[in-house]
């Protein structure tokens, strides 16, 4: 079956540019997350969403990241005005449902690269 | 607060001689406990987890990894490495939320 796939797999932008990442989540998967992956910080979790909502944002660096998810499905991560720190790999990930015990499953993650 | 260590950056092995990734954990309760692999330019793919009851878990491609509280360890083995399992392996832990920590990752070599 077909499982968590995101969109570009690279992207390469100019510092001050606005990028969008998106996630296609394994069909039925009601949570949905975002992590980041870079060479200094390791994995780092960004927001969860459950549904189309999103309790738990903490994660998210600066005001320049936001994040949503309609129909339940798709989820795009949007930074605003990118800056070189932003350069990682953002990977998505989706669960059957959302508690701790759920097996989180990863998609190849899509590579930034911030000029 | 949760967090995972993983003591070794890299491990080294021969192909045929048994595999140990090393991953302790700290949390103040119950954790649930994910092992991870991930091949070059790949996301990370799932081996096994540990949720409750049986300390041996088994996995994907031959990994397994033993729960112990006592000394909050959390190690995932390989009887019998292959030159196929070189990768980055991660440990995550979660409580009763669904964030996931992860260790810094232990990069494995095996060799012919």
């Amino acid at each position: 079956g077909a499982g968590v796939s995101q969109s570009p797999s690279n992207k390469v932008t100019e510092k001050g540019k606005d990028v969008e990442l998106r996630c296609d989540p394994i069909s039925g998967h009601t949570a949905l997350y975002w992590y980041r992956q870079s060479l200094g910080q390791g994995l780092e979790f960004l927001i969860y969403f459950q549904g189309n909502s999103a309790p738990d944002k903490s994660g998210l660096p600066s005001d320049r990241f936001s994040a949503e998810r309609t129909g339940g499905s798709v989820s795009t991560l949007t930074i605003q005005r990118t800056q070189q720190e932003d350069s990682a790999v953002y990977l998505c990930a989706s669960s059957l449902g959302g508690g701790g015990q759920e097996t989180q499953y990863f998609g190849p993650g899509t590579r930034l690269l911030v000029l | 607060a949760q967090s995972v260590a993983q003591p070794e950056d890299q491990v080294n092995v021969a192909e045929g001689n048994p595999l140990t990734v090393k991953c302790t954990y700290s949390v103040s309760g119950n954790p649930y406990l994910f092992w991870y692999v991930q091949y070059p330019n790949r996301g990370l793919q799932f081996l096994l987890k540990y949720i409750t009851g049986d300390n041996l878990v088994k996995g994907s491609y031959g990994f397994e990894a033993e729960f112990n509280k006592s000394q909050t360890s959390f190690h995932l083995k390989k009887p019998s490495a292959l030159v196929s399992d070189s990768a980055l392996y991660f440990c995550a832990v979660s409580l009763n939320d669904y964030k996931l920590s992860f260790g810094a990752g232990t990069t494995v070599t095996v060799r012919a």
